[in-house]
C-alpha cells in the first residue's frame, strides 16, 4: 500500500494568513493526488483533485501543487470558516490511502 | 442535488453484526462506483471497501477483508455494507461516498459527495 505523509500534524494560524500543507508520497504517484477538508459534525468535502485542479464551488484561496511524491495546499488568506482538519488521499492504486490529517486551529 | 445519506449505524456488542444502508440521490447512480470510508474516535480517514457501477469489482481493506461485505442495488439506488465479527477497533463513523468513475481500479479516482456518516460504536 502507498503510504501518505502528510506536515504538520497541527497547525495554529490567524484570519488573513496564508498556510502550506505538505503530502509525501511513499512512491510516485503522478498527479493522482487530492484533497479534503474535514469539519467537525461535517461530511468531509473535496476541496483539490489531480494535484492542483479547484473543485466547483470551492474559494479560488484554495490551491495544490506538486508531482511525483511531493504536494502541497495552499490557502492564501485564512478564512474563520477555513479551520477544519485537511487530508490528502492518493488516488494511484488501490487500496485507496489518506494522511494522517493536518488540524488547522485558530491561534 | 447530488446526495448520500447513510443509515444504520448503531452500538452493537463484539463478534455480532450490523448492516450499513446508503441512500443515493440526485446522480444516475448506476453510473458510479460507490465506497465507505470510516474515522475511528481522534484517528484520521480510512477507506473501507469500494464497489464499481456494476458490482463486477470489489475491494477491501485488509483490517476489514473476510469480515465485511460491500453490496449495492442500483434499482433502489442503495449502497450497503454488512458488517460481521464485529470489533472494538471498528468503532467509527461510516462515511458513504461517491467516486468521480464507474470504476475504481484505473486511478485518478476522486471522492464527491460524502455523506454526513453514521455511528457505529462496538462495545459490551
Amino acid at each position: 500500500d502507498i503510504q501518505m505523509t502528510q506536515s504538520p500534524s497541527s497547525l495554529s494560524a490567524s484570519v488573513g494568513d496564508r498556510v502550506t500543507i505538505t503530502c509525501r508520497a511513499s512512491q510516485s504517484i503522478s498527479d493522482y493526488l487530492n484533497w479534503y477538508q474535514h469539519q467537525p459534525g461535517k461530511a468531509p468535502r473535496l476541496l483539490i483533485y489531480a494535484a492542483s485542479s479547484l473543485q466547483s464551488g470551492v474559494p479560488s484561496r484554495f490551491s495544490g501543487s506538486g508531482s511525483g511524491t511531493d504536494f502541497t495546499l495552499t490557502i492564501s488568506s485564512l478564512q474563520p470558516e477555513d479551520f477544519a482538519t485537511y487530508y490528502c488521499q492518493q488516488s494511484f492504486s488501490v487500496p485507496p490511502t489518506f494522511g494522517q490529517g493536518t488540524k488547522l486551529e485558530i491561534k | 442535488e447530488v446526495q448520500v445519506v447513510e443509515s444504520g449505524g448503531g452500538l452493537v456488542q463484539p463478534g455480532r453484526s450490523l448492516r450499513l444502508s446508503c441512500a443515493a440521490s440526485g446522480f444516475t447512480f448506476d453510473d458510479y462506483a460507490m465506497h465507505w470510508v470510516r474515522q475511528a474516535p481522534g484517528k484520521g480517514l480510512e477507506w473501507v471497501s469500494g464497489i464499481s457501477w456494476n458490482s463486477g469489482y470489489i475491494d477491501y481493506a485488509d483490517s476489514v477483508k473476510g469480515r465485511f461485505t460491500i453490496s449495492r442495488d442500483n434499482a433502489k439506488n442503495s449502497l450497503f455494507l454488512q458488517m460481521n465479527s464485529l470489533r472494538a477497533e471498528d468503532t467509527a463513523f461510516y462515511y458513504c461516498v461517491k467516486d468521480r468513475y464507474g470504476g475504481f481500479d484505473s486511478g485518478s479516482n476522486w471522492f464527491d459527495p460524502w455523506g454526513q456518516g453514521t455511528l457505529v460504536t462496538v462495545s459490551s
